[in-house]
């Protein structure tokens, strides 16, 4: 059973659109959020995190969006690039530290 | 400055060999270590975690194991491969709002 549901399995933008991946969670335990950024063959590497105390957290072009009551979070790539052609994941964790990860969304950057 | 090392990069190992891959951290004490497996086009699986020496749960029952020898060392085993082991490994450590991750090592089971 899949702890964290993650929305679109892949997405093409045109460069300098905005990409949006949607996740979404069950388990009123999780206290924090991250989002990871995975190049093929590479680990995935932390974007942005966020705690279920705030609502949107922004960092440079990322911005999560957090809905607590609907236990919902979002991940927004404002003014996508090439560069940002990766595979992402949403995760949340838990007080153990233990990281339940989303299926992860393929997402292509068009020139 | 803290760094995460593992290795070996890729193998290719044939069914029913052993395994052993090793992680090491560096530039911290006493971190939370974790085991997670990706499988081709995948999400990724957390395997094991430990929170100290000697301390290792377990997440997925398998025939892979995990020890801690060491505070900075996490280690990954299996006695007998199974072609199902095949996937991409990543060791992790704890840190802040999330995890820092080594390189992976990509294991191909023939």
């Amino acid at each position: 059973q899949q702890q964290v549901k993650q929305s679109p399995q892949s997405l093409i933008v045109q460069k300098g659109g905005i990409s949006i991946i949607n996740c979404a969670y069950e388990n009123t335990a999780f206290d924090y959020f991250p989002w990871y950024q995975q190049f093929p063959g590479k680990g995935p590497a932390l974007l942005i995190a966020i705690r279920p105390d705030v609502s949107e957290k922004k960092e440079g072009r990322f911005t999560i969006s957090f809905n607590k009551s609907a236990k919902q979070f979002s991940l927004h790539i404002m003014d996508s690039q090439p560069g940002d052609s990766a595979t992402y994941f949403c995760a949340a964790g838990d007080s153990w530290g233990k990281l339940q990860f989303g299926a992860g969304t393929q997402v292509v950057v068009t020139p | 400055s803290q760094t995460i090392h593992q290795w070996p990069a890729t193998l290719v190992q044939p069914v029913g060999s052993p395994l052993s891959l090793e992680c090491t951290v560096e530039g911290t004490s006493n971190p939370n270590l974790y085991w997670y497996r990706q499988a081709a086009g995948r999400g990724l699986q957390l395997l094991f975690y430990s929170v100290g020496i000697g301390q290792i749960s377990s997440e997925v029952p398998q025939n892979l194991s995990a020890s801690r020898p060491q505070d900075r060392q996490f280690i990954l085993s299996s006695k007998k491969l199974l072609l199902s082991d095949s996937g991409f490994y990543l060791c992790a450590w704890r840190t802040g709002l999330g995890y820092t991750f080594g390189s992976g090592t990509r294991l191909t089971v023939v």
